[in-house]
């Protein structure tokens, strides 16, 4: 199964709002609310900032927040600070229980 | 505090077989699906494994399917990974992870452990 498909960088400078998208198909993105986004510094293990399309764990701040719209999940970043500066994952379930990232999204705080 | 501590990676060669564990504290590892999660590298993550809270549901993605083998002891606290028959293609970071919630994400990771194959 192919990856999903997302932009290989994004850039915003402090204060913006960016957004990076994730498109699947039917059988993983559009077909079930289960899509998760994880945050990834340098040497680092990920973290989890939003599971089912738009929820966020606690201590995760809200300038973070998730959507879909048919086959594409977004992840949106408000007010960009330094510390965002890393790498995005986005995940869906899939039809065969099976579990599928996004190529990933490097993104430049400028 | 949920900790999650990988061990058992190295060097290993073409064709050899290794077996990743990880240990598990702060929570009842009885109660949640688990995962393997690798990362080569340079490279984005791939998820490898999951197994279900009782072992009753296994996954696997379709290029390790047949050489890797996940399991789990509840009572021992742990989670492992048996790799056969390994590839250069094999060497990454192998992160394990608590799945929790509708759609398995995975709420806390280990810090990683690194398996290189080569000769």
């Amino acid at each position: 199964q192919s990856a999903l498909t997302q932009p290989a960088s994004v850039s915003g400078s402090p204060g913006q709002s960016i957004t990076i998208s994730c498109t699947g198909t039917s059988s993983d993105v559009g077909g079930y609310n289960s899509v998760s986004w994880y945050q990834q510094h340098p040497g680092k293990a990920p973290k989890l900032m939003i599971y089912e399309v738009s929820k966020r764990p606690s201590g995760v701040s809200t300038r973070f927040s998730g959507s879909k719209s048919g086959n594409t999940a977004s992840l949106t970043i408000s007010g960009l600070q330094a510390e965002d500066e890393a790498d995005y994952y986005c995940n869906s379930y899939t039809s065969t229980s099976t579990l599928l990232f996004g190529g990933g999204t490097k993104l430049t705080v400028l | 505090e949920v900790q999650l501590v990988e061990s058992g990676g190295g060097l290993v060669k073409p064709g050899g077989s290794l077996r990743l564990s990880c240990a598990a504290s702060g929570f009842a590892l009885s109660d949640f699906s688990m995962s393997w999660v690798r990362q080569a590298p340079g490279k984005g993550l791939e998820w490898v494994s999951s197994i279900s809270s009782s072992s009753s549901h296994i996954y696997y993605a379709d290029s390790m399917k047949g050489r890797f083998t996940i399991s789990r002891d509840n009572a021992k606290n742990s989670l492992h990974l048996q790799m056969n028959s390994l590839r250069a293609e094999d060497t990454a970071v192998y992160y394990c992870g608590r799945e929790n919630g509708g759609g398995r994400p995975t709420d806390f990771w280990g810090q990683g452990t690194l398996v290189i194959v080569s000769s």
